[in-house]
C-alpha cells in the first residue's frame, strides 16, 4: 500500500528565505506526482504536476523535482513571501490506478514571517 | 477560468437528516471525486465517478452515497447524518487518466452535524 509522507509537518521561515518542502513515497510505481496549496478553510489549488518520466517542473518561483527511484519529491519556493503562508500537500497517482485517484500526504504547514 | 463549484461553503445539519452536497464542473472532465478532510487524517477518498451513472467506492464510503446523472454534476449524499460526519468535504475533477491536466478542486463545504 502506497504511503506518502511529508516532513516536517510545520515550518516557519523569515521572509526572503528559500523554502524546501519534502515529500516521500514508498511505492515508486507512480504515474505522476502533484503539489497543491491549501489556504485555511479553503479548497486545494494545484501548483505543479510532474509526470513520472520528468525530473522537474517549474512555475515562476516554484520548482518541483522528482526522484522516482528514491521515492522523493522536493518543492522549492524561492524568495518566500508572507503570501506563501499556507499548507502544501503532495499527492501521487499510481500506475495501477485507472481512474486518477490520488493518495495524499498529510501536508506541511508553512508560515512566512515578515 | 475553469472551475469546480460546490454549492455551499458552510452547512449545519441535524443528526438523522438526509444531506445533499452538490458539485458542478465546467471542464467536461470525465472523472469526479469526493474527499473529506479531517485534522490529523488528511484527505480521504469517499467515492469517485469515471462516467455518467458510474461510481466506485473509495476508502471510506460507509454512510455515504453518490449520484452522477449528468457529466458535469456529482452529488454526495449523507443518508442519515451523524456527528462523526462533521468535516470539510472537497470535490474534485480531472480529465481521464489525470495525466495532462491534473486535478481541479472546489472550495470545499464545511459541514457541521449537531
Amino acid at each position: 500500500k502506497q504511503e506518502v509522507t511529508q516532513i516536517p509537518a510545520a515550518l516557519s521561515v523569515p521572509e526572503g528565505e528559500n523554502l524546501v518542502l519534502n515529500c516521500s513515497f514508498t511505492d515508486s510505481a507512480i504515474y505522476n506526482l502533484q503539489w497543491f496549496r491549501q489556504d485555511p478553510g479553503k479548497g486545494l489549488t494545484s501548483l505543479l504536476l510532474i509526470q513520472s518520466s520528468q525530473r522537474e517542473q517549474t512555475s515562476g518561483r516554484l520548482n518541483a523535482s522528482l526522484d522516482k527511484s528514491s521515492g522523493r519529491s522536493t518543492l522549492y519556493i524561492a524568495a518566500s513571501q508572507p503570501g506563501d503562508s499556507a499548507t502544501y500537500l503532495c499527492a501521487v497517482q499510481m500506475t495501477t490506478d485507472s481512474w486518477g485517484k490520488l493518495q495524499f500526504g498529510a501536508g506541511t504547514q508553512v508560515v512566512v514571517t515578515p | 477560468d475553469v472551475k469546480v463549484t460546490q454549492s455551499s461553503r458552510y452547512l449545519v445539519k441535524r443528526t438523522g437528516e438526509k444531506v445533499f452536497l452538490e458539485c458542478v464542473q465546467d471542464m467536461d472532465h470525465e472523472n469526479m471525486f469526493w474527499y473529506r478532510q479531517d485534522p490529523g487524517l488528511g484527505l480521504r477518498l469517499i467515492y469517485f465517478s469515471y462516467d455518467v451513472k458510474m461510481k466506485e467506492k473509495g476508502d471510506i464510503p460507509e454512510g455515504y452515497s453518490v449520484s452522477r446523472e449528468k457529466k458535469e454534476r456529482f452529488s454526495l449524499i449523507l443518508e442519515s447524518a451523524s456527528t462523526n460526519q462533521t468535516s470539510m468535504y472537497l470535490c474534485a475533477s480531472s480529465s481521464s487518466g489525470g495525466a495532462d491536466y491534473g486535478y481541479t478542486f472546489g472550495s470545499g463545504t464545511r459541514l457541521t452535524v449537531v
